[in-house]
């Protein structure tokens, strides 16, 4: 069954490092997210991304981000400079239509800044 | 804006007996719902979905979700706890958004099985 695959499953930084969060979404999926999850707290939405640009954002989205689709297959989330509040679980996630197809989700990149 | 209100953080229960998950949704659009379960070190897995169709719906390993209207509830049932059932629910809505649906997720309610 084909599924979306995220590396690495943990990773630990100091704080002010920059973090690359890899993504290999489902191959024919279209539309890719990610979300966030601070322990604890609620699953956050972070970015869309379709036909190689952002189509929607949330505040948590600051400059210190950035999504890129560099090849055919990777979806990568950058942290530019990471801080302490950084530190939580990222959910990639893929699906092919737009409105109500489901969204296949990655088992998560856990980060932890120190 | 839409959210989600789970109802309670987790939820024990006897292998065998029946599980609900109670779910509250606020949105000023006819929305989608859904429910995803999280094993441990797992991703998040699709359980069901409601989109307007029939407002009993019915999701993979037994488990089933009502939308009701007129209660803004889809409260996630099983007949009969399984131990594989031990994991986080979540309840999430997704509305139309310039184009593009994004998920509002609730946060999760934690499920206990026992022996």
């Amino acid at each position: 069954e084909p599924e979306v695959t995220q590396t690495p499953s943990h990773q630990v930084t100091q704080m002010g490092q920059e973090v690359i969060l890899r993504c290999v979404p489902i191959s024919n999926h279209l539309y890719f997210y990610w979300y966030r999850q601070i322990l604890g707290q609620k699953v956050e939405f972070l970015v869309s991304f379709y036909n190689n640009e952002i189509s929607e954002k949330s505040e948590i989205f600051d400059d210190q981000f950035s999504v890129e689709r560099p090849d055919g297959s990777n979806f990568t989330l950058k942290i530019r400079s990471t801080k302490l509040e950084d530190s939580a679980m990222y959910f990639c996630a893929s699906r092919t239509s737009g409105r109500t197809g489901e969204l296949f989700f990655g088992e998560g990149s856990r980060l932890t800044v120190l | 804006a839409q959210s989600v209100t789970q109802l309670d953080s987790h939820v024990s229960v006897s292998e065998g007996t029946p599980v609900l998950l109670r779910c509250n949704y606020s949105s000023s659009y006819s929305p989608s719902l859904f429910w995803y379960v999280q094993h441990p070190n797992k991703g998040l897995q699709l359980l069901l979905k409601y989109t307007s169709a029939a407002t009993l719906v019915k999701g993979i390993n037994g488990f089933e979700a009502e939308f009701k209207k007129s209660e803004t509830s889809f409260h996630l049932t099983k007949p009969s706890a399984h131990m594989s059932d031990a994991a986080e629910y979540f309840c999430v809505v997704s509305v139309p958004n310039s184009g593009y649906s994004t998920l509002t997720f609730g946060k999760g309610t934690m499920l206990l099985v026992s022996p």
